[in-house]
């Protein structure tokens, strides 16, 4: 399995408070996404990285932000925490040139927002 | 966005029965296919990935077929067991993007009775 992990697994937070999810990566890829996984839509793309400090939006950015550091880390950020953002949130990451880019994806955070 | 269309949405089989289902997405600047296989409260992980026009892979009793030309890729299933029970991704990779970017179906969920 790769190298993923997602902190917290499970949250639980009411409207209106600031939450961050992190995800830490131990395969050097460059790339990192985050994705949320709602019922009828899949996988959406919030935002991603293609390298340290280097970050761009997804399909569904509004209300969330992102930052990368290091390599390993990529952090999600919700400003201010909405009901609509209850979902469970995945990230991945991916080595270009490596099998076609294909994404490798950490084990998910259930997000409730109260 | 170049939309990933997937049919059927989910699918009831006995065991025993072999099953297919369909990936369709825009045959313009092409660059790979995947398969995911993902179980419920786990993520998704990777089953094939495919970049040539007739290309067939097979992973046990799972192979998948892809025709860029017409923009469409195959799953199937022989002999489903109820540990096939998952929902299968299909995603599609394209040049001119944004570079690791893969555009993802809403999947098929299959469901195998025993």
């Amino acid at each position: 399995d790769a190298g993923i992990t997602q902190s917290p697994r499970h949250k639980v937070t009411e409207t209106g408070t600031p939450v961050t999810l992190r995800c830490h990566q131990t395969e050097n890829h460059r790339y990192m996404y985050w994705y949320r996984q709602d019922p009828g839509h899949g996988l959406r793309l919030i935002h991603y990285s293609y390298g340290v400090k280097d970050t761009d939006k997804g399909e569904v950015s509004d209300g969330y932000s992102v930052s990368r550091s290091k390599t390993e880390d990529f952090l999600l950020t919700l400003e201010s925490a909405t009901s609509s953002q209850t979902s469970v949130y995945f990230c991945a990451i991916s080595d270009p040139g490596s099998s076609y880019n294909e994404q490798f994806f950490g084990p998910g955070t259930r997000l409730t927002v109260l | 966005i170049l939309n990933v269309e997937q049919s059927p949405q989910s699918l009831h089989v006995q065991e025993g029965d072999s099953t297919n289902f369909t990936c369709s997405f825009p045959s313009s600047n092409f660059y790979a296919l995947h398969w995911y296989r993902w179980e419920t409260a786990k993520s998704p992980e990777a089953l094939f990935v495919m970049t040539l026009n007739g290309d067939e892979k097979k992973k046990g009793r799972i192979s998948a077929t892809l025709n860029t030309k017409e923009g469409y890729s195959y799953l199937y299933i022989k002999g489903s067991q109820p540990e096939d029970s998952a929902t299968y991704l299909c995603a599609r990779g394209y040049y001119g993007g944004s570079q690791g970017n893969l555009i993802f179906g809403k999947g098929t969920k299959l469901s195998v009775k025993p």
